[in-house]
C-alpha cells in the first residue's frame, strides 16, 4: 500500500521562526509535491521535485524553499514564518511518467502566531 | 489565474439521489483529468480519472463525463450516501512528464439522510 507520511499533524510556531516540514514516501516515487490548502482557495502548488536535488517552483513559492537530498524525502522550509503562512500543508508523491495520480499525506496544520 | 474552475462551492443532496459535481477548464492542452475526495483533517484521496481520448469513465457509483468541446467535466455519484460528504477537487494535467496537476477550488458535498 502506498504511504506518504508527514512529520507532524499539528504545529504551532512563532512569527520569524524557521520551520521545517518533512515528508517521506515509501514507494520509490520520482516526483514529490508540496501544496497548501486554504478555505475557498483549493490546493495551491508551492514547489515540486522531479528527482533528487531537482526542484521547480509552483504557483506560490514566495517565502518557501525546499530540499530533496534523498529520493524518499522532500522537505518544505519556511525561512521566516509569517502569520499569512498559517495553513494546511499537504505533501504528495507520484510514480514515474506512466500515471498522473498523486498520493497525499495526511497534512500538517501549521499555525503561526 | 484559475485554469481549473469549480464554480459551485457547495452542493447539498438527499441520500439515495444523484450528486453532480461540475468542473470547467480553460487550457486546451489539458489531456488528463482526475477527481479527488477530501475529508477534514485528512489528505485528499484519488477517486476516479479520465483521459481526453474518452468521454466517460465509470467506477462503481462514480462516473466521470468529459465534454472536450465545452471544456467541461462532471462527476456523478449514484446513489449518494452520507459517507460521500466531503470536499471534491477536480484536477487536470497537460501532458507534462513532471506530473504537475492543476486543481480547482473544490466543492463541499453534503449528503443528508
Amino acid at each position: 500500500d502506498v504511504k506518504v507520511t508527514q512529520s507532524s499533524r499539528y504545529l504551532v510556531k512563532r512569527t520569524g521562526e524557521k520551520v521545517f516540514l518533512e515528508c517521506v514516501q515509501d514507494m520509490d516515487h520520482e516526483n514529490m509535491f508540496w501544496y497548501r490548502q486554504d478555505p475557498g482557495l483549493g490546493l495551491r502548488l508551492i514547489y515540486f521535485s522531479y528527482d533528487v536535488k531537482m526542484k521547480e517552483k509552483g504557483d506560490i513559492p514566495e517565502g518557501y524553499s525546499v530540499s530533496r537530498e534523498k529520493k524518499e524525502r522532500f522537505s518544505l522550509i519556511l525561512e521566516s514564518a509569517s502569520t499569512n503562512q498559517t495553513s494546511m500543508y499537504l505533501c504528495a508523491s507520484r510514480d514515474g511518467p506512466a500515471t498522473y495520480e498523486q498520493y497525499f499525506g495526511p497534512g500538517t496544520r501549521l499555525t503561526v502566531t | 489565474d484559475q485554469q481549473v474552475k469549480q464554480n459551485s462551492p457547495s452542493l447539498s443532496v438527499q441520500e439515495g439521489r444523484i450528486s453532480i459535481l461540475n468542473c470547467d477548464y480553460t487550457n486546451s492542452m489539458f489531456d488528463y483529468f482526475l477527481w479527488y475526495k477530501k475529508y477534514p483533517a485528512e489528505g485528499p484521496t484519488f477517486l476516479i480519472s479520465i483521459s481526453s481520448i474518452k468521454d466517460k469513465n465509470e467506477d462503481g457509483r462514480f462516473t466521470v463525463f468529459l465534454n472536450k468541446s465545452a471544456k467541461h467535466l462532471s462527476l456523478h455519484i449514484v446513489p449518494s450516501q452520507p459517507g460521500d460528504s466531503a470536499v471534491y477537487f477536480c484536477a487536470a494535467n497537460r501532458g507534462s512528464t513532471l506530473g504537475r496537476l492543476y486543481f480547482g477550488r473544490g466543492t463541499q458535498l453534503t449528503v443528508w439522510p
